[in-house]
């Protein structure tokens, strides 16, 4: 089956840094998703992308569809406290059907 | 509010009972989903209906059994509970052919 790794397991960053993660994949993707989930929330859907080399931003989110469409790339510019959480992408293959990676757990220290 | 609601938030019960998690969404959503996320917080799929049809049934014991009575409601019922049921059960939901999914706010199960 498909294997989903996301890197890096966690963050501890000050308030102002810059956050990056990403996720690889083995297999190919159609479309990938990263969600953030507040502790005791459920995931909830950040930026969605569809094609190969897109580039898409959501507010101080950033996250890249990589060209071999194994692998995705978020950005987090200038953190804040209120972006601690834990961030997962997710990968779909065929329709319906998402595969999560393990998560980014970001700490923002003040 | 337009969202995907879950009743309980919480839910406490010793091994052996037989409990059911509810969910809902008014979004006008086609596909529901069900999701377990354990302790180590990883999220993995369960079932899914698409209006009111079971499309999507991973490796999961047969003491879980979903209903979807319409479109709108997926509720999860689980038989003779064990220690290891204990999770967060994510209820998600999507429209047409949308990739995207949208989720609940979790029920979190504890056996005792």
């Amino acid at each position: 089956g498909q294997q989903l790794n996301q890197s890096p397991q966690s963050m501890f960053i000050q308030e102002g840094e810059d956050v990056s993660m990403n996720c690889t994949s083995s297999s190919i993707f159609n479309t990938w998703l990263w969600y953030k989930q507040d502790p005791g929330e459920g995931p909830v859907l950040l930026i969605a992308l569809y094609k190969a080399g897109e580039l898409t931003s959501n507010g101080r989110l950033t996250a890249q569809f990589g060209i071999t469409r194994k692998d995705s790339f978020l950005n987090i510019s200038a953190s804040i406290p209120s972006d601690v959480g834990i961030y997962f992408c997710a990968g779909s293959s065929s329709w319906g059907k998402l595969q999560f990676g393990a998560g980014t757990q970001v700490v923002v220290t003040p | 509010d337009t969202a995907v609601s879950q009743t309980p938030k919480y839910l406490v019960t010793q091994m052996g009972n037989d409990k059911s998690i509810k969910c809902e969404q008014n979004l006008g959503h086609d596909t529901m989903y069900w999701y377990k996320q354990d302790s180590k917080k990883f999220l993995k799929i369960m079932f899914s209906y698409n209006n009111k049809e079971l499309i999507i049934n991973e490796t999961v014991p047969n003491r879980f059994s979903p209903k979807s009575p319409d479109k709108a409601h997926l509720n999860l019922h689980i038989n003779s509970l064990e220690l290891g049921d204990s999770a967060v059960y994510f209820c998600a939901s999507r429209f047409g052919t949308a990739y995207e999914q949208y989720f609940g706010p979790g029920t979190r199960l504890t056996v005792t």
